[in-house]
C-alpha cells in the first residue's frame, strides 16, 4: 500500500459526459502528479500540482483540468469525453517539487467511455 | 525531446533464469534514471533509481547502472522468481520544477516455474 488513495476504482460513462477523479496523497506529500496509461500511448504525464499551485503541464488536453485543494487532495476533471479517453488514470505524490523525488503511485482509476 | 526506449516484450523466462531488460535514453542534460514496476492490478512502485553517471541502483536483487557513455540503464537480476512477473518501466526526470517523469513503453516479464 503506497498510502495514495484514488476514487473511484472504476468508472463507466458515455461519450460527451464529464467525470471527476479524486486523489488523496500520502500524508506529508505536497506534490501531486496525474498520469494517463493507455495501450497505444503508454504512460503519459498530464499535470503536476505542488501545495495547491500548478507547477508542470504535460500532454493534457484542453478538455481536462485539475486542481489541488487546501487539504492537498486533488481532482482531475475530464469533460466532453471521447472513446479515446478510456484509460487508466494514476495519481502519484511526492514530498518535494522536483521530479527526481520518489513518486508514490495510487492504484489508479480505470475509465471506460462507451 | 527527452525520451526513453525499452526493449519490447513480453519477456518470458523460467524461474532462476538471468534477466536483462534494456533501457536507453535521450536527454538534454543529466537526468536521474528510474525503474518502476507494476504488478497486475496495482499502481507503479519505485524499484530502484540512480541520480548520476556510474551510480548503481539496487533493490530486491535487481540492479541497474547509469551509463552516460552509452546512455543506458539496463535492468538485471541474477535469478528471477515467479513473483517477479510484472510490467517494468524505465523512466527519467530532471531535478527541477516544471518537469515530470518520462516513461518508456514498459516491458512485460512473465516467469514460469
Amino acid at each position: 500500500d503506497s498510502g495514495v488513495t484514488q476514487t473511484p476504482k472504476h468508472l463507466i460513462t458515455a461519450t460527451g459526459q464529464r467525470v471527476t477523479l479524486r486523489c488523496s496523497p500520502r500524508s506529508g506529500d505536497l506534490s501531486v502528479y496525474w498520469y494517463q496509461q493507455s495501450l497505444d500511448q503508454g504512460l503519459q504525464f498530464l499535470i503536476q500540482y505542488y501545495n495547491g499551485e500548478e507547477r508542470a503541464k504535460g500532454n493534457i488536453l484542453e478538455r481536462f483540468s485539475a486542481q489541488q485543494f487546501p487539504d492537498l487532495h486533488s481532482e482531475l476533471n475530464l469533460s466532453s469525453l471521447e472513446l479515446g479517453d478510456s484509460a487508466l488514470y494514476f495519481c502519484a505524490s511526492s514530498v518535494a517539487i522536483g521530479a527526481t523525488d520518489t513518486q508514490y503511485f495510487g492504484p489508479g482509476t480505470r475509465l471506460t467511455v462507451l | 525531446g527527452d525520451s526513453v526506449t525499452q526493449m519490447e516484450g513480453p519477456v518470458t523466462l523460467s524461474e532462476e533464469a538471468f534477466l536483462t531488460i534494456n533501457c536507453t535514453y535521450t536527454a538534454t542534460g543529466y537526468p536521474s534514471l528510474f525503474w518502476y514496476v507494476q504488478y497486475p492490478g496495482e499502481g507503479l512502485q519505485l524499484l530502484l533509481k540512480a541520480t548520476k553517471a556510474d551510480d548503481k541502483g539496487s533493490n530486491k536483487g535487481f540492479e541497474a547502472t547509469y551509463r552516460k557513455e552509452t546512455t543506458s540503464f539496463h535492468l538485471e537480476k541474477g535469478s528471477v522468481q515467479v513473483s517477479d512477473s510484472a510490467v517494468y518501466f524505465c523512466a527519467l526526470s530532471f531535478n527541477q520544477a516544471g518537469t515530470a517523469l518520462i516513461f518508456g513503453k514498459g516491458t512485460t516479464l512473465s516467469v514460469s516455474s
